[in-house]
C-alpha cells in the first residue's frame, strides 16, 4: 500500500520553465513533508520541507504548496535549469510509531536547454 | 547539513560471499540509522530501522538472517549481506538522524553488485 502517491512519473520542461510535481497522502497523523533530489548514482538530499501548519514554503526557486484538506502538496521550480535535472522524491513522517519516512514514487524531471 | 558516509561506494562480490557496508554519520551522533535499497528507476525501499544498542526492526519481506545490521555506536552502522546472490543486486543507501523527529540525512550510497 502506497503512503504516499507521487506523479507525474517522468516531467520534460523547457529551460526557464516551471516545473510541478504532485503528491498525495492518506494518513492525517503525518506532520512533516519533505522532498528529496537525487542524482543518478547518489543518495537523496534533503531539497526543501513543510510542516501542515503553513500553505507554502519557498527557498529560492524551490517553493511547497501544501493543501491540508486535500492532503495534497506539491513541488515547483520555477526558472528550471538543465542543472535541475535529476529524480525527485516527496516523502512524508508522523511523529508518532517509528517516525519513519515514506515515500512516494518518484519523478524523473529533464529539464532541455 | 549533516553528512553522512558510506564505505565502500561500489562493490563487486561473487555470489555466495558476504559482503559489509558501513555507515557513518560524521559530525553528528545518530540514535537512530536506517537502510535503504533502490532498484533501478524506482523509489526507496526501507529494509530496516536501527537503534544504537539495539537490534534492528525489519521491515516485513526483508530476511534479517541475509541482511545483518549492527548498529554498535553512536556513528557506525554496519549492514551485512550474508550469501549473496545475483538478486541482491541493487544500490543499498542508509539514512540517520540524531534523535526522534529530527531531520533525517542520507549517505550516497553503495552500489553492490554480485556476479
Amino acid at each position: 500500500q502506497q503512503q504516499v502517491k507521487q506523479s507525474p512519473q517522468s516531467l520534460i520542461v523547457q529551460k526557464g520553465g516551471i516545473s510541478i510535481i504532485n503528491c498525495a497522502y492518506e494518513n492525517t497523523a503525518f506532520d512533516y513533508f519533505p522532498w528529496y533530489q537525487q542524482f543518478p548514482g547518489k543518495g537523496p538530499a534533503l531539497l526543501i520541507a513543510i510542516r501542515p501548519d503553513v500553505s507554502e514554503k519557498k527557498e529560492g526557486r524551490f517553493t511547497i504548496s501544501f493543501n491540508k484538506s486535500a492532503k495534497q502538496f506539491s513541488l515547483h521550480i520555477m526558472d528550471s535549469q538543465p542543472g535541475d535535472s535529476a529524480t525527485y522524491f516527496c516523502a512524508a513522517r508522523g511523529l508518532t510509531g517509528a517516525n519513519n519516512l515514506f515515500f512516494g514514487t518518484g519523478t524523473r524531471l529533464t529539464v532541455i536547454p | 547539513g549533516a553528512v553522512v558516509s558510506q564505505h565502500p561506494s561500489w562493490v563487486i562480490c561473487k555470489s555466495g560471499t558476504s559482503v559489509k557496508i558501513e555507515c557513518r554519520s560524521l559530525d553528528f551522533q545518530a540514535t537512530t540509522m536506517f537502510w535503504y535499497r533502490q532498484f533501478p528507476k524506482q523509489s526507496l525501499m526501507l529494509m530496516a530501522t536501527s537503534n544504537e544498542g539495539s537490534k534492528a526492526t525489519y521491515e516485513q519481506g526483508v530476511e534479517k538472517d541475509k541482511f545483518l545490521i549492527n548498529h554498535a555506536s553512536l556513528t557506525l552502522s554496519t549492514l551485512t549481506v550474508t550469501s549473496a546472490h545475483p538478486e541482491d543486486s541493487s544500490f543499498y543507501i542508509c539514512s540517520a538522524r540524531e534523535t526522534i523527529g529530527a531531520e533525517q540525512y542520507f549517505g550516497p550510497g553503495t552500489r553492490l553488485t554480485v556476479t
